[in-house]
C-alpha cells in the first residue's frame, strides 16, 4: 500500500492567492483528517470526515478555509484568500474505525509558505 | 474542549538510560490516549496507545501508564537508542476520532 498521498509536497504562494491541497487516503479507510502543524500552535485538527461526510469542522480557523471529500479516495483543503499566517505544514491522515482499530496514518504533509 | 499538557518540552538522555514524558488531560470523558513519534521532517507515526480501561501497556522498550483518577498518562522509553531521538506527542480523545495533541517533547539521545 502506498500510504496516504498528499500533493503538492511544497507550495509557495503570494498573499491573496487561492491554495488547494490534495489528499488520497489509504484504500479502505473510512475516516479522513486534516491537521495543521506550526511551531506556535503545535498539531491542530482542522476537520475530519467519516464515510465522506464532514463530522467536525470546529477546528477550521476561518471562512477562508474549506474542505471537501467528494469520494472515498480524494479530499481537498482550500484556502482562499491565503495569508502569511497560514504558513504551516498541513497533514492529511486516514484511518479505519472498526474492529477496535484507531490508528491514524499520516501523509507526508504539504509545507505551505505564503509570502 | 479537551486540553492536553505535556512535559517536559525537551529531554536529553544518555544512550541506554530511560526517558519519561508526562501528559495531563482536562476532560474526564477522554478514554483513548495515543502517542505519536515524529522524526525531523517526517510525518507523525503511532508508537503506542492505551484505552481508559487499561492501566498500563507495554511494547518492547516502550510503555504507557494511565492514571484516570489523576487524569495523567506517561510514556516510558527504556534502554534509549539514537534512533529514539524525535519529537513525541501525546494525545487524548473522547470519541476515538478527535485527537487533542500535547505540544510535543523533543527527545535527544546522546551517544
Amino acid at each position: 500500500d502506498a500510504g496516504v498521498i498528499q500533493s503538492p509536497r511544497h507550495e509557495v504562494t503570494e498573499m491573496g492567492q487561492e491554495v488547494t491541497l490534495r489528499c488520497k487516503p489509504i484504500s479502505g479507510h473510512n475516516s479522513l483528517f486534516w491537521y495543521r502543524q506550526t511551531m506556535m500552535r503545535g498539531l491542530e485538527l482542522l476537520i475530519y470526515f467519516n464515510n465522506n461526510v464532514p463530522i467536525d469542522d470546529s477546528g477550521m480557523p476561518e471562512d477562508r478555509f474549506s474542505a471537501k471529500m467528494p469520494n472515498a479516495s480524494f479530499s481537498t483543503l482550500k484556502i482562499q484568500p491565503s495569508e502569511p499566517r497560514d504558513s504551516a505544514v498541513y497533514f492529511c491522515a486516514s484511518s479505519f474505525f472498526g474492529t477496535g482499530k484507531y490508528e491514524q496514518y499520516f501523509g507526508p504533509g504539504t509545507r505551505l509558505t505564503v509570502t | 474542549g479537551e486540553n492536553v499538557e505535556q512535559h517536559p518540552s525537551t529531554l536529553s538522555v544518555q544512550e541506554g538510560d530511560s526517558a519519561v514524558i508526562k501528559c495531563t488531560y482536562s476532560d474526564s470523558a477522554s478514554n483513548y490516549f495515543p502517542w505519536y513519534k515524529q522524526e525531523l521532517g517526517k510525518r507523525p507515526q503511532l508508537i503506542i496507545d492505551i484505552r481508559s480501561n487499561v492501566g498500563e501497556k507495554k511494547d518492547q522498550r516502550i510503555a504507557v501508564t494511565l492514571n484516570k483518577t489523576a487524569k495523567h498518562f506517561s510514556l516510558h522509553i527504556t534502554e534509549t537508542q539514537p534512533e529514539d531521538s524525535a519529537v513525541y506527542f501525546c494525545a487524548a480523545s473522547m470519541d476515538d476520532y478527535k485527537l487533542s495533541f500535547g505540544a510535543g517533547t523533543t527527545v535527544t539521545v546522546r551517544a
